[in-house]
């Protein structure tokens, strides 16, 4: 069976540091793959998603950025937070084409301070 | 992007109450999805339906998928305490493979 893992779990950055959040699925090949952020208010937002090694689609100009240097990781980073960076970061899968069903992980809590 | 407009926001609802919750949209959609999300965590997907007028049950959930495609309801049977969280609808457009997601409904569960 698949499964999907986030680190860490939760993290607390000073302004102006930089992040680096980590994904990996297990148990699929070739997944697409998806970073939110969902902020107090509960919507959840696409920052960026993947189709592939290298293949980087970017929903929203920001502070972020995407790199999938594995079939199966998905990283987010940043090189300076903001404060407005703070929230729940959440990363998804889905099979690969069509990924109608996304499945999410455990998601990891950035407070930004 | 797509706009999936959720209602109710929130609820209070007694234990062993039924609860029913709606999305719809504008759009056409292929794709409905239904996810559950405790405080803290990922979403949990509950029921996905894939058919125009699908109607699939998971334990006491039941799910629908709207015939015009631009709408889904869920209904929680019996209340338990352990349906407490937020529910969230999700929708897939063709040849789409980015979700749009509504707001979230807020349940909350009195003994």
């Amino acid at each position: 069976s698949q499964t999907i893992h986030q680190w860490p779990a939760t993290l607390v950055q000073p302004v102006g540091s930089p992040l680096s959040l980590e994904c990996t699925v297990e148990g699929t090949s070739n997944p697409n793959l998806y970073w939110y952020r969902q902020a107090a208010g509960r919507g959840l937002q696409l920052l960026f998603y993947s189709v592939g090694i290298g293949q980087i689609s970017s929903e929203v100009p920001q502070n972020l950025s995407a790199s999938r240097p594995q079939d199966r990781q998905f990283i987010l980073s940043s090189k300076k937070l903001l404060l407005s960076d703070s929230g729940f970061y959440l990363c998804a899968w889905s099979m690969a084409p069509g990924g109608e069903t996304q499945y999410f992980g455990p998601g990891t809590r950035l407070l930004v301070l | 992007g797509q706009q999936l407009n959720q209602s109710p926001q929130s609820m209070f609802i007694q234990e062993g109450e039924d609860v029913s919750m709606n999305c719809t949209s504008s759009s056409i959609f292929n794709t409905w999805l239904w996810y559950k999300q405790d405080p803290g965590e990922g979403p949990v997907l509950l029921i996905a339906l894939y058919k125009a007028g699908e109607l699939t049950s998971n334990g006491r959930l039941t799910a629908q998928f709207g015939i015009t495609r631009k709408d889904s309801f869920l209904n929680i049977s019996a209340s338990i305490p352990s349906d407490v969280g937020i529910y969230f609808c999700a929708g897939l457009l063709y040849g789409n493979n980015r979700l749009a997601f509504g707001k979230g409904n807020q349940v909350v569960v009195i003994p």
